[in-house]
């Protein structure tokens, strides 16, 4: 059981450069969610899933897209990427009414 | 807006004292909450949950009290250990169970 996975680790961008973000889960769960982390600071909820074909936005959702063709996947796009956009990104899978499980994280640059 | 806030960002403790880290919320209708442990370098790792419908739940030398009244939570750790050491996160549960909503974390240092 791999759990969460998230590819790729770590990755350099030049603004307005795009990228997508793969977030996968062998646990079956219906619920998958991206945030991401700045320095020193809590996680913020970008998108979230209930459901293979539903997406949500989250607190912070400009700039980014998502995707849930597959139960088990959860894309995350960056269409034109912006300095603003550094961040650590993580990737969560829950059932309903119980805790998220996370990916180890992608460490996002963008100059 | 609704927020999920830390006292104190940084506790210092004696290795074998307890820790309690405190947490207020400010969603009433907030339905469940969970305490996160996230070690450098890694996603954060589930630790203990509690739903509004209870005032106390123990784990294994953890244990998360929830007053409503004032909405605050804590999370007791007994006899701490130097691993620990690590940001603690609180978060809330919205009552559809779907977004969840993090405060900014205490980092606990634990002294040997």
């Amino acid at each position: 059981n791999a759990g969460v996975t998230q590819t790729p680790k770590f990755r350099v961008l030049k603004t307005g450069q795009s990228m997508t973000l793969l977030c996968a889960q062998d646990m079956n769960h219906e619920y998958m969610y991206w945030y991401r982390q700045d320095p020193g600071m809590g996680l913020r909820l970008i998108h979230y899933s209930v459901g293979e074909g539903t997406t949500a936005k989250g607190e912070v959702p400009d700039g980014y897209n998502v995707s849930r063709l597959k139960k088990q996947n959860f894309l995350l796009g960056l269409e034109s990427a912006a300095p603003s956009q550094t961040s650590v990104y993580f990737c969560a899978s829950s059932i309903p009414y119980n805790e998220q499980f996370f990916g180890p994280g992608t460490r996002l640059t963008v100059l | 807006g609704e927020s999920v806030g830390l006292h104190l960002p940084t506790l210092s403790v004696q290795e074998g004292d307890n820790s309690i880290i405190n947490c207020a919320y400010s969603n009433s209708a907030s339905d469940y909450f969970i305490w996160y442990k996230q070690e450098s370098g890694k996603g954060p790792q589930f630790i203990i949950d509690i739903r509004s419908n209870m005032d106390k739940r123990q784990g294994q030398r953890v244990t998360v009290l929830l007053n409503k009244t004032v909405k605050h939570l804590s999370l007791q750790i007994a006899a701490t250990q130097p691993g620990d050491s690590a940001v603690y996160f609180c978060a809330e549960v919205d009552e559809g169970y779907q977004k969840v909503t993090f405060g900014t974390g205490t980092k606990l240092q634990v002294i040997p």
